[in-house]
């Protein structure tokens, strides 16, 4: 079975600073990856989603970027962070076909001063 | 484009009560459905989902969900609430010819003693 991994769990970061966070899967082959994230009282809003190395989709417009180095690796990365980047990052993998459910990892809940 | 609308933010009933969770969606296509139940500062975990065949799907921990084609709901039911239920509940949808899983704003579920 898939296992997610993501770090870091927590991360205060100040405004203008850089960002970089990792999701690594385990246990499966060409997943498509998601980022979600997940702000107080706004639900699931996805971020970017690739379907393999290299392919990236945005959903939103955005100071965030997103990129897929190796097959079951994304990395989430910001050059400079906003107020409104705050929340909590969800990293998300899904086996080959669409009715297959996502599996999510643990989350990193990042908070910007 | 494909929508998720979860009526009710938050939902409150007593332990050993009926729970109701509603979600409509919007597809031009045959849709994939999902419910996810995420427990505080944790990733979201799959509940059950429906795909093709029998309208009514049973998912983990005791709940249920149907998939209501004329009323384009997929609402998420369980006969008597257990004070673990407590968590927050998405409803999602994805269908064949998209690669995004798209996610409602979430019902936050209180269960009283």
């Amino acid at each position: 079975s898939q296992t997610i991994h993501q770090w870091p769990a927590t991360l205060v970061q100040p405004v203008g600073s850089p960002l970089s966070l990792e999701c690594t899967v385990e246990g499966t082959s060409n997943p498509n990856l998601y980022w979600y994230r997940q702000a107080a009282g706004r639900g699931l809003q996805l971020l970017f989603y690739s379907v393999g190395i290299g392919q990236i989709s945005s959903e939103v417009p955005q100071n965030l970027s997103a990129s897929r180095p190796q097959d079951r690796q994304f990395i989430l990365s910001s050059k400079k962070l906003l107020l409104s980047d705050s929340g909590f990052y969800l990293c998300a993998c899904q086996e080959g076909t669409d009715d297959s459910p996502l599996h999510f990892g643990n989350g990193t809940r990042l908070t910007v001063t | 484009a494909q929508s998720v609308t979860q009526l009710g933010s938050h939902v409150s009933v007593s332990e050993g009560a009926l729970v109701l969770l509603r979600c409509n969606y919007s597809s031009s296509v045959p849709p994939y459905l999902f419910w996810y139940v995420q427990y505080p500062n944790q990733g979201l975990q799959l509940l059950l989902k429906y795909t093709t065949g029998a309208t009514l799907v049973k998912g983990i921990n005791g709940f249920e969900a149907e998939f209501k084609k004329s009323e384009t709901s997929f609402h998420l039911t369980k006969p008597s609430a257990h004070m673990s239920d407590a968590a927050e509940y998405f409803c999602a949808v994805t269908s064949d010819n998209t690669d995004k899983l798209i996610f409602g704003t979430g019902t936050r579920l209180q269960v009283f003693p």
